[in-house]
Formats: structure tokens, sequence, C-alpha cells
């Protein structure tokens, strides 16, 4: 079985902050872990995925996560954040074993403020 | 602008009508994916076709078929749902999927359903 928590509900942070969204994951087999925004009223967008390789991962509109197996962890990142990030962020999870089917984290709502 | 087309954005029905949702994609994907979305809340897994072969149901009322006409279209038929089936639903599509190796979806903007 594979299951995600997203540590934080609500980030509330100041333009231009640093912002970091925490993400643990569960699985008993190798995992691929993906992050996901969801801008009101729109669907779901791809930020950055895990597959193999290189544990840092860097996304679109500045993001980046880091895959931590030690720890089960795979938290996003952004140096500087813009009022235009604020949304919900989910983070997901699959696996070999489950082909087809991501497992998705109750989401985080960050809010930008000016 | 998405890559994968829902149609329609809203739709409003009685409990005894029958609509359909539509989803299109022209990415070459093998995978199609309808989930439910209630607010404040993550997707729900509904349905996966692969090669245009139903691979998962994950217990899903018989209220909501499913049709997968051909590689790029998957339709959702409704026919007597119940208020609390009002929610967003998701179309998504991806690679196709193998054993060992999980793509990212990329999801449609959803057709938002209100069940009167």
């Amino acid at each position: 079985a594979q299951s995600v928590t997203q540590l934080d509900s609500q980030v509330p942070v100041f333009e231009e902050a640093p912002v970091e969204l925490r993400c643990n994951y569960s699985s008993s087999v190798s995992v691929y872990l993906f992050w996901y925004v969801q801008y009101p009223n729109q669907g779901l967008q791809l930020l950055l995925k895990y597959l193999s390789g290189s544990t840092l991962v860097k996304g679109i509109n500045g993001f980046e996560a880091e895959f931590n197996k030690s720890q089960t962890s795979f938290h996003l990142r952004k140096p500087s954040v813009h009022i235009s990030d604020t949304a919900e962020y989910f983070c997901a999870v699959s696996s070999g074993a489950n082909a087809g089917k991501s497992t998705f984290g109750d989401g985080t709502t960050l809010t930008v403020k000016p | 602008d998405t890559e994968v087309t829902q149609t329609p954005k809203h739709l409003v029905m009685g409990m005894t009508n029958k609509k359909s949702l539509k989803c299109e994609q022209h990415m070459g994907h093998r995978a199609m994916y309808w989930y439910k979305q209630k607010a404040k809340k993550p997707p729900e897994l509904m349905f996966v076709y692969s090669y245009e072969k139903l691979s998962i149901n994950e217990s899903v009322p018989s209220r909501f078929s499913p049709e997968c006409p051909n590689s790029s279209l998957l339709n959702l038929h409704l026919h007597a749902l119940q208020p609390e089936d009002s929610a967003l639903y998701l179309c998504a599509s991806s690679q196709a999927i193998l054993q060992g190796n999980n793509q990212p979806q990329h999801f449609g903007d959803g057709t938002r359903l209100s069940i009167l």
C-alpha cells in the first residue's frame, strides 16, 4: 500500500519570501513522486516529478524538490514566491506495483500575501 | 491552455436526467482517467483506461458509466445521479501504463457538475 501525508494544510507567506511545502510518503516498493498545482477553477498542472536519477528535481515556475529516501520525504521549495503562486498544491505517489494509480495527499493551500 | 479538453465546463442536471461528460486529448497518450474532486479535497480516482480498455474501476456506482470510443476520446455517461455526486469531474491522460514505469498525468480543467 502507498500513502502520502502533506504536513501542512495551509501555508501563508509574504511575497518574495522562501517557502517549503512538506510531503512524506510511504510505500513498500520503489516510488515515483509528483507535485501538482491547482489554481482556482482549473485542473491540476504538473510542477515536477521524480522518477529516478538525481534526487534534486527542478520544475516549472522556479520550484524544486528533493527526494530523500531515508526520510521518505519529497518537500517542495521555492526561494522567492510571487502573488501568482497562490494555489492548492498536491503531492502524489505511485509505484510500479500500482501502475496507473496515483495516491494524492490532502493538499496544501499556499497563500502569498503582498 | 490545457492539452486535455473537457466539455461542458459546467453542467446542472436533475436526478432523473441522462447526460454525458466528454474528454479529448491529442498527445498520443494511451492511458486516460476519470477523477472526482470535492471542494478542498484531492482528486479521487474513478476509472482508468489503458489502450482503450477499462483497467481500473474503483468501485464506482453503476450510475456512472465510462466509455472510451478511441484512443483520443473518453466519455462519462451519467444517469440517476444523487445530490452528493455534485463535484468537479476531472479527466487526465498519460503515456502508456507500464509496470515499473509510471508517468505523470495531464489534466483537463474539469466539468463542474451540480445535481438538483
